[in-house]
């Protein structure tokens, strides 16, 4: 099984809003990320967690704030987003972090910031 | 940074044909990964590589590990409709914290 699932898919909230998006995996897994997206390009990584530690942080606007509550979940908490942060938000996990080491995505979160 | 150079940008194939993408580095990577993605969804793992020259296949999909470590391919056999997406490569190595990506391949099969 490699699944990892993602809640909700998509989303829809106001500049002013608070929402957290939801990661999960059951298979083991110790590192965790969250990517962002855009249209007709290729993934960027924000947070890379790492036995639970917050391991890499890609210079991501403190608006959003990452989470690791246990081996199993992320979640990614929003607040005060801008409209330019629409996007699609992609979880993976990999056994571990490092180089030989192979990324499983969850299916995204669609967002939209009005 | 390492950058990753993916061609072609898109194709336009007739189903039955093969086709053939490939990603380029200036640098050394340690492992090479080749995703599909669908309008919508999250990016599915096809391959992953971990040696220099190794050749792996994954059904009507063959992928190869430049010897250079520079270097990678994606080939897809006898196309059919369900090949539609884009497909990245993305590429691993002790110089960098993260997994670089490519731009992306993005594939149109006519029926």
């Amino acid at each position: 099984d490699t699944e990892v699932t993602q809640t909700p898919k998509h989303l829809v909230m106001g500049m002013t809003n608070k929402k957290s998006l939801k990661c999960e995996q059951h298979m083991g897994h110790r590192a965790m990320y969250w990517y962002k997206q855009k249209a007709k390009k290729p993934p960027e990584l924000m947070f890379v967690y790492s036995y639970e530690k917050l391991s890499i942080n890609e210079s991501v606007p403190s608006r959003f704030s990452p989470e690791c509550p246990n081996s199993s979940l992320l979640n990614l908490h929003l607040h005060a987003l801008q409209p330019e942060d629409s996007a699609l938000y992609l979880c993976a996990s990999s056994q571990d972090e490092g180089v030989y080491v192979e990324q499983y995505f969850g299916p995204g979160t669609r967002l939209t910031v009005t | 940074g390492q950058q990753l150079n993916q061609s072609p940008q898109s194709m336009f194939i007739q189903e039955g044909e093969d086709v053939s993408m490939n990603c380029t580095s200036s640098s050394i990577f340690n492992t090479w990964l080749w995703y599909k993605q669908d309008p919508g969804e999250g990016p599915v793992l096809l391959i992953a590589l971990y040696k220099a020259g190794e050749l792996t296949s994954n059904g009507r999909l063959t992928a190869q590990f430049g010897i250079t470590r520079k270097d990678s391919f994606l080939n897809i056999s006898a196309s059919i409709p369900s090949d539609v997406g884009i497909y990245f490569c993305a590429g691993l190595s002790y110089n960098n914290n993260d997994m670089r990506f490519g731009a992306g391949t993005r594939l149109t099969v006519k029926p």
